[in-house]
């Protein structure tokens, strides 16, 4: 069956712009997670969503936003870029999202900010 | 955030075992111990996961102490491919909805 689909791969954009990545989960998969993965800080967990509704978030400002659809596409947004924001976003999806279940990742958008 | 400890790197040289260890002290009796791996260029892939016993998957195995306070995930043939990144990650209940905390890892170097 078909993977994790995230897109783009790859998007420059200039400081002060926004961006929306996709993310397409495996189908049938209700929970999809968003990571932001640096080389500083690793990877770091920004929101979950499972039907629509945002369960959990991370510790991002406000910039970084999300929604997911009725058809389990999700996408995140992130509004007046700054450089730090350069990163490997990365979207994961799952059954349920919850403890005993398997997360399949994308192979992730990577974001460069001018 | 639940925290696991892990060496930062090991190495290892082909066709023979590795044995990759995880310390998770403060885990909680409902927590599930789950491994990803990462490889060059790639988002992290799913290995393996536990509660308690052992498991056994076809790309590995888990043995979680008898406390639960430490599991080492054995390759048991090493191979070229499994040069990646390897995370321990305690999976806690509650709210923590889809959210995976990694830490930094163990990066395998495997010899050829």
């Amino acid at each position: 069956k078909a993977g994790v689909t995230q897109t783009p791969r790859y998007l420059i954009k200039t400081r002060g712009q926004q961006v929306t990545l996709s993310c397409s989960p495996i189908s049938g998969h209700r929970s999809v997670s968003w990571y932001q993965q640096t080389p500083g800080q690793g990877l770091q967990f920004l929101f979950e969503y499972f039907s629509e509704t945002q369960r959990n978030k991370g510790n991002f400002p406000g910039r970084f936003s999300g929604r997911q659809f009725s058809n389990s596409r999700s996408e995140m947004n992130v509004s007046t870029l700054e450089l730090g924001d350069s990163a490997l976003y990365l979207c994961a999806s799952s059954l349920e999202g919850v403890m005993n279940t398997e997360a399949f990742f994308g192979q992730g958008t990577r974001l460069t900010v001018v | 955030d639940a925290k696991t400890t892990q060496p930062n790197s090991m190495e290892s040289n082909e066709e023979e075992p590795v044995h990759l260890p995880c310390n998770h002290s403060t885990i909680s009796g409902t927590d599930y111990i789950h491994w990803y791996r990462q490889l060059p260029s790639q988002g992290p892939e799913y290995v393996i996961h536990g509660l308690t016993s052992n498991v056994n998957n076809r790309m590995a195995s888990l043995a979680i102490a008898e406390d639960r306070k430490s599991s080492t995930l054995i390759l048991h043939r090493a191979t070229l491919r499994d040069a990646a990144v390897y995370y321990c990650i305690e999976k806690t209940g509650g709210t923590s909805y889809g959210k995976l905390t990694f830490g930094q890892g163990t990066i395998l170097t495997v010899h050829p």
